[in-house]
């Protein structure tokens, strides 16, 4: 069975540029989630989708944003890139949302992204 | 909301040795937490899942007990091995947020 996938792998940006990165979830997967990951702050909580839907938000700003598609892959955008956004971007998969019942999240091997 | 504090947060070990990580959070009305390993650079590899309803879960050399009512987790890590360095997470949910996450402990095994 496949894991997560993510891509690219690698990105260079400039500032005030945007983003978009991909992330295709297990087969089988309906809920997808992202983090972001920074020396200082750590991981963060993002934004979670299932089924297409938003379920839950964390406390970034709105240039971040994301959506899920039918078959389950998922985007987030970053608009306006700031030199602050240079994180490690990880995607993580699981059967079940949140709202239902929390079951084992899978992540991918993340997304690099920096921002000149 | 949900904090999680990871104690040692740097353990340097010799090859062979037991070892124990700590957790520690703040909001126990949790389903249940998961424990991750980061290589350097790398996405999360998930360790050890333990349910709300268990006390213990155990994958090869590595164990993990939960304990609820106290707040605390902690993996245990058998006759230890130079692959198993890596930074360790723990990683219980809070509310609607799928996992909040520790700093992490970062562990050297020396050979």
């Amino acid at each position: 069975k496949a894991g997560v996938t993510q891509t690219p792998r690698y990105l260079i940006k400039t500032r005030g540029q945007q983003v978009t990165l991909s992330c295709s979830p297990i087969s089988g997967h309906r809920s997808v989630s992202w983090y972001q990951q920074t020396p200082g702050q750590g991981l963060q909580f993002l934004f979670e989708y299932f089924s297409e839907t938003q379920r839950n938000k964390g406390n970034f700003p709105g240039r971040f944003s994301g959506r899920q598609f039918s078959n389950s892959r998922s985007e987030m955008n970053v608009s306006t890139l700031e030199l602050g956004d240079s994180a490690l971007y990880l995607c993580a998969s699981s059967f079940l949302s949140v709202a239902d019942s929390y079951n084992e999240q899978f992540f991918g091997p993340g997304t690099r992204l920096t921002v000149l | 909301k949900q904090e999680v504090t990871q104690i040692p947060a740097a353990l340097s070990v010799p090859e062979g040795e037991n070892l124990v990580l700590n957790c520690s959070f703040t909001d126990s009305a949790i389903y249940n937490l998961q424990w991750f390993r980061q290589d350097p650079g790398k996405g999360l590899t998930s360790l050890l899942l333990i349910q709300s309803s268990q006390r213990e879960q155990t994958s090869g050399r590595l164990n993990a007990s939960l304990d609820k009512s106290s707040g605390r987790s902690t993996l245990y890590i058998a006759a230890s091995q130079p692959g198993d360095s890596a930074t360790y997470l723990c990683a219980p949910p809070s509310g609607n947020t799928p996992l909040v996450f520790g700093k992490g402990t970062r562990l050297s095994v020396i050979a």
